[in-house]
C-alpha cells in the first residue's frame, strides 16, 4: 500500500537553530516526491520536487534530499516567516494518485 | 497570472441541499484533482483527472462527483450533502501526472 509518513508532528525551533523535517514512503512505482508549504487557511505551495535516489534541491534556507525510503527537508538558521506546515507527498507512477502525509508543523520563535 | 480558481471560497449549506463548487485552471494543464483536508486526517484525494472526460476515483469519492467536459474547468459537485462533508476543499492541476500540482485557496465547506 502506497503510505507517506511525516515526523515530527510539530516542531518548535528558535530563530537560527537549524533542523530536518523527515518523510518516510513507500510507493508503487515513484513518479516523484514533492514537497510543498502550506499556511493556515491556504492552498499548499510548492517548493520542491525530487525524482531520484541522491537527487537534492535547494532554495533560500531549505533543501530536500532523497533516498530510496526517504526525504528530508533542511532548514539551515530558520526564521519566524518560516513558520508554516511543510507537507511531503510521492506521486504514483501506477496509481496516477499523489499521497500527502500529514504534515509537519514548524513554528520558529523570534 | 498562472492560477487556479475556485468559488465560492467559504459555503455554509444544508443537509441534502445540491451544492457545486467550480474550479478553473489557465495554465493549460491536463492533470485536475480534487482534495479535502481535515484536521488530524490530512490531505485526502476525491477524484482525479488526467484529461478532457476522463475521470477516476481517488481515496474518498462516496458522495461525490466530478466532470471534465473542457481542460480548463473540473467541477465538484454534492448531489446530497451530509454533515460528514464538513471539510477544507482544495482543487489543483498539473501539467501531466506525477507533476508538480499547483492549489487554489481552497473552498470552506458547511452542511449543517
Amino acid at each position: 500500500e502506497d503510505q507517506v509518513t511525516q515526523s515530527p508532528e510539530a516542531l518548535r525551533l528558535q530563530e537560527g537553530e537549524s533542523s530536518s523535517l523527515n518523510c518516510s514512503y513507500t510507493v508503487s512505482g515513484l513518479r516523484g516526491l514533492f514537497w510543498y508549504r502550506q499556511d493556515p487557511g491556504k492552498g499548499p505551495e510548492f517548493l520542491f520536487t525530487l525524482y531520484s535516489a541522491g537527487e537534492e534541491k535547494e532554495k533560500e534556507r531549505l533543501k530536500a534530499t532523497l533516498t530510496k525510503k526517504e526525504s528530508f527537508l533542511h532548514i539551515t538558521a530558520p526564521k519566524p516567516e518560516d513558520s508554516a506546515t511543510y507537507l511531503c507527498a510521492v506521486g504514483s507512477s501506477n496509481t496516477g494518485k499523489l499521497i500527502f502525509g500529514q504534515g509537519t508543523t514548524l513554528q520558529v520563535k523570534p | 497570472e498562472a492560477q487556479v480558481t475556485q468559488n465560492p471560497r467559504y459555503l455554509i449549506t444544508v443537509t441534502g441541499k445540491k451544492l457545486t463548487v467550480t474550479c478553473s485552471q489557465n495554465m493549460n494543464h491536463e492533470y485536475m484533482s480534487w482534495y479535502r483536508q481535515d484536521p488530524g486526517l490530512g490531505l485526502r484525494q476525491i477524484y482525479y483527472s488526467m484529461n478532457v472526460e476522463v475521470t477516476d476515483k481517488g481515496d474518498v469519492p462516496e458522495g461525490y462527483k466530478v466532470s471534465r467536459k473542457e481542460k480548463r474547468n473540473f467541477p465538484l459537485i454534492l448531489e446530497s450533502p451530509s454533515p460528514n462533508q464538513t471539510s477544507l476543499y482544495f482543487c489543483a492541476s498539473s501539467l501531466s501526472v506525477g507533476d508538480e500540482q499547483f492549489f487554489g485557496p481552497g473552498t470552506r465547506l458547511t452542511v449543517l
